[in-house]
């Protein structure tokens, strides 16, 4: 039973556009949600989180948008620089955050 | 000064054999985990550790077993290695908050 999808396996964008990666999730007990950026060979970073009473949160050029009643959310990057090119996970825990459940990555590309 | 470590980054060794991956995280946090990353690429929990006590234990085989012998520290023990334990394995840790620092993995390859 997978609470948290990425649908999208990969994603390719040109250099300067918005990369725009989404995750669905399932388990209306999650209260949080964070997003991950994996380099080949490296560990998960974290990289932007938000909680479910809001509905955006920004930090630079990462904006991550949640939409409680369709269970969805989404990290837009813009612009996109090709060192953003790595793997992306959507995570989501609950109140207690002592566990995460993460969706299976999207991998982008962003080209010179 | 590596936030999380893991030793060793790779490992290659025969089915049945009996192995050990160590992490050691130096930011003071009170929890750990270790996660599996399968061939399908999804990071799942197997176990989580606060303050050297088993807070979380998935359904993983018996076969693994997790020590931590004070909280910057949380080994994982796998015995009679076999075919389908080959994966990459993450550490993490968090204090309080909820973002999870990651160790670089271990490449566990079982032939």
């Amino acid at each position: 039973d997978q609470q948290v999808k990425q649908n999208s396996p990969s994603l390719s964008v040109q250099e300067g556009r918005i990369s725009i990666l989404n995750c669905d999730y399932t388990n209306s007990m999650f209260d949080y949600f964070l997003w991950y950026k994996k380099y080949p060979a490296e560990g998960p970073t974290f990289l932007i989180s938000i909680s479910s009473i809001k509905d955006k949160n920004e930090d630079g050029r990462f904006t991550v948008f949640l939409n409680k009643s369709a269970k969805h959310l989404s990290l837009h990057i813009v612009p996109s620089q090709p060192g953003d090119s790595a793997v992306y996970f959507c995570a989501a825990t609950g109140t207690s955050g002592s566990r995460l459940t993460f969706g299976e990555g999207t991998q982008l590309t962003v080209n010179p | 000064d590596t936030a999380v470590s893991q030793t060793p980054k790779y490992l290659v060794t025969q089915m049945g054999n009996d192995k050990s991956i160590k992490c050691e995280q130096n930011l003071g946090h009170d929890t750990m985990y270790w996660y599996k990353q399968d061939s399908k690429k999804f990071l799942k929990i197997m176990f989580s550790y606060n303050n050297k006590e088993l807070i979380i234990n998935e359904t993983v085989p018996n076969r693994f077993s997790p020590k931590s012998p004070d909280k910057a520290h949380l080994n994982l023990h796998i015995n009679s290695l076999e075919l389908g334990d080959s994966a990459v394995y993450f550490c993490a840790s968090k204090d309080r908050g909820l973002e999870q620092y990651f160790g670089p993995g271990t490449r566990l390859t079982v032939t």
